[in-house]
């Protein structure tokens, strides 16, 4: 089965500092990734996602993600953090389970941006 | 187009009681999941409707769970009897087609069994 590892559960930066937050998946064969992200009090939105193509995908909020194959890996970065982006982040991948896509979690990284 | 509503907001019950999460898809969505998040930890996926039919309820944590999806349109979680550990977010998600697409989320029902 598929598993999402999200190395970093909390992140505490200042404005304007670089934002890196590492994903890994296993899985072997053809998957679509994604970020989601949940600002307090709001639900889940997505970020980003790639599913084919340039493996460098960009996002709402300036948030980019680059998918490396050969790593499994899907890690999304922000060259400039707002307190705005302080939130909850989530990487997924899609892969198939039994006949049906089933969106898979990582346990969240929490980001807080002080101003 | 309206998106993913759950209700309640937030349910607050004393152990052994019974509660009913209830999840709308966005119309036309034929794939319906839920999953729960206890604080800290992962989003864990529950089950998979697509329209009526439970595709995969592979995750439903015990037999005290009970998932239905009438007419293939809105759906229920029931837990009973609630236990404490069965507190945390329950989210729903759905998604247009049987492939592989986006999961449009719902807010959440933040369930605390006390």
């Amino acid at each position: 089965a598929q598993s999402v590892s999200q190395h970093n559960h909390h992140v505490i930066l200042s404005e304007a500092a670089s934002l890196e937050l590492g994903c890994n998946y296993s899985y072997g064969g053809t998957v679509n990734l994604f970020w989601y992200v949940q600002y307090p009090g709001q639900h889940l939105q997505l970020l980003l996602k790639y599913f084919s193509g340039d493996p460098l995908v960009k996002g709402i909020k300036g948030f980019e993600a680059e998918f490396i194959k050969s790593k499994f890996s899907f890690n999304l970065r922000k060259p400039s953090v707002q307190w705005s982006d302080t939130a909850e982040y989530f990487c997924a991948v899609n892969a198939p389970v039994r006949g049906s896509y089933i969106p898979t979690f990582g346990r969240g990284t929490s980001l807080i941006v002080h101003p | 187009e309206a998106g993913v509503t759950q209700f309640p907001s937030h349910s607050v019950i004393e152990k052994g009681q019974t509660v009913t999460l209830r999840c709308d898809p966005i119309s036309g969505h034929d794939n319906l999941y839920w999953y729960r998040r206890v604080m800290g930890k992962e989003i864990k996926f529950l089950l998979h409707f697509v329209k009526e039919s439970k595709q995969d309820e592979s995750g439903m944590p015990n037999n005290r769970f009970l998932a239905e999806r009438t007419g293939g349109t809105y759906s229920t979680l029931k837990v009973q009897p609630a236990e404490l550990e069965d507190s945390g977010v329950y989210f729903c998600a759905s998604s247009r087609f049987r492939g592989n697409t986006e999961a449009f989320f719902g807010q959440g029902t933040r369930l605390t069994v006390v």
